[in-house]
């Protein structure tokens, strides 16, 4: 069973830079999968912000993209994200989450891109 | 404003059938990507309720179903149940000309009366 653990500061001052890490026990960082971070702001709905491949590519969310930075430490099993030059809308639960990019279905498999393990979530305050 | 576009609530008592709109365009939907379904009780993390518009996960109870046609999805839910009561999210794939990503639907928010 995937499971996956963020850690990282709960508080950061605007203007900082946000830095969370994802620990991936169960699994290992180097299958066919991509991982990713998803936010959502209190009382509000899920943002994909990006996500990162074993090899080190990554896809960003273009309305974030300026400001954000994914990797991944595969020795440590796990991956990071970095957002810079916060604000208070920046204010949210942090998820980290594995991507399944194909499924098979009744003798086929298909390209998915689905979130299919979640982390428990971190909230990241920015407030000075 | 979310890409994909949900009911901000729905409400049923137990015993029914309820179902969830989820309302894209010809750049995500429409353009044949999947779409997927995630249940979020409160206080927890999002879980995948059904991938490949019409897959459950193992677990996940055959009262839940998923259908797609043309540039909309629906999630139906049948024999309501009082822990049914949570958020709903749909989630598929967005391609345009300011770039690709997965994209979320704004959530709804199911109420078991």
């Amino acid at each position: 069973q995937v499971q996956l653990q963020e850690s990282g500061p709960g508080l950061v001052k605007p203007s900082g830079t946000l830095s969370l890490t994802c620990a991936v026990s169960g699994g290992s960082i180097s299958s066919s999968n991509w991982w990713s971070w998803v936010r959502q702001p209190p009382g509000k709905g899920l943002e994909w912000i990006g996500e990162i491949y074993h090899s080190g590519s990554t896809n960003y969310n273009p309305s974030l993209k300026s400001r954000v930075t994914i990797s991944v430490d595969k020795s440590k099993n796990q991956f990071s994200l970095k957002l810079s030059s916060v604000t208070a809308a920046d204010t949210a639960v942090y998820y980290c989450a594995r991507v399944e990019a194909l499924y098979c279905s009744g003798g086929s498999c298909y390209s998915g891109y689905y979130f299919d393990y979640w982390g428990q979530g971190t909230l990241v305050t920015v407030s000075s | 404003q979310s890409v994909l576009t949900q009911p901000p609530s729905v409400s049923g008592a137990p015993g029914q059938r309820v179902t969830i709109s989820c309302t894209g365009s010809s750049s995500n939907i429409g353009a044949g990507y999947d779409v997927h379904w995630y249940q979020q009780l409160p206080g927890t993390a999002p879980k995948l309720l059904i991938y490949g518009n019409s897959n459950r996960p193992s677990g996940v109870p055959d009262r839940f179903s998923g259908s797609k046609s043309g540039t909309s999805a629906s999630l139906a839910i049948t024999g309501l149940q009082a822990e049914d009561e949570a958020d709903y999210y749909c989630q598929s794939y967005d391609s345009s000309l300011s770039g690709s990503r997965e994209v979320f639907g704004g959530g709804t928010k199911l109420t078991v009366l």
